[in-house]
């Protein structure tokens, strides 16, 4: 079945450290990726997405993502967490046989300390 | 640019009663879908459309009614509301697989 993991639930930072958040998939094939984030209160929005090509993503707000393949894996890095970055973060891919709805992770919620 | 819009932001309902959530897209997009996100559970998929006059169930569709009758709107409607459709909702379009516009979210609280 297609399917999404985000394993961490919860993850705590001190401002200023870097950050991972970890994305596993089971697909088919190499699925279409995405990380979402949402601001306590707010809808989603688009960090960054891998089609295809170059491994290693960039998107806004200083996020990048890593796709690797022989592991399933999609994780969202960070080098410096800033204290605007707590928030809910999600990945997900769109399903073949659902209209291109998306397939969510369950999220993770990031708690930026001073 | 409206990109996807909602509403009503906030409603609350008594066990029973019925309503529509609306959503709008002016992208021109075929692909529109509904979510709901509840804490820990992530977004899970209520219904989706592939184009105007053709919808679909998703994950969680018990409850839920929708339809499409043109490309800009797939409204949502809860026949029945009860306390355990009490959620965030969203309502999400698309061109394609490559990217989807959410709306803002209606909360909804069902007492």
């Amino acid at each position: 079945a297609q399917s999404v993991t985000q394993p961490d639930i919860h993850i705590t930072v001190s401002e200023g450290a870097s950050l991972e958040l970890r994305c596993n998939y089971s697909y088919g094939a190499t699925p279409y990726l995405f990380w979402y984030v949402q601001s306590p209160g707010q809808g989603l929005q688009l960090l960054l997405k891998y089609f295809s090509g170059d491994t290693l993503v960039q998107g806004i707000k200083g996020f990048e993502a890593e796709f690797k393949r022989s592991q399933s894996s999609f994780n969202l890095r960070k080098p410096s967490v800033h204290w605007s970055d707590a928030a809910e973060y999600f990945c997900a891919f769109p399903a073949r046989d659902s209209g291109y709805a998306l397939n969510f992770g369950k999220g993770t919620s990031l708690l930026v300390t001073p | 640019n409206a990109g996807v819009t909602q509403t009503p932001k906030f409603q609350v309902l008594k066990t029973g009663q019925s309503m529509t959530l609306q959503c709008a897209q002016d992208m021109n997009h075929e692909y529109m879908s509904w979510y709901r996100q509840d804490p820990g559970m992530g977004l899970r998929l209520i219904h989706y459309s592939v184009g105007a006059g053709i919808t679909d169930q998703g994950e969680v569709p018990n409850g839920y009614n929708v339809s499409r009758s043109t490309t800009e709107d797939f409204p949502l409607r809860l026949l029945s509301a009860a306390p355990s459709q009490t959620s965030v909702y969203f309502c999400a379009s698309s061109m394609d697989s490559l990217e989807a516009f959410f709306g803002q979210g209606t909360r909804l609280t069902v007492v």
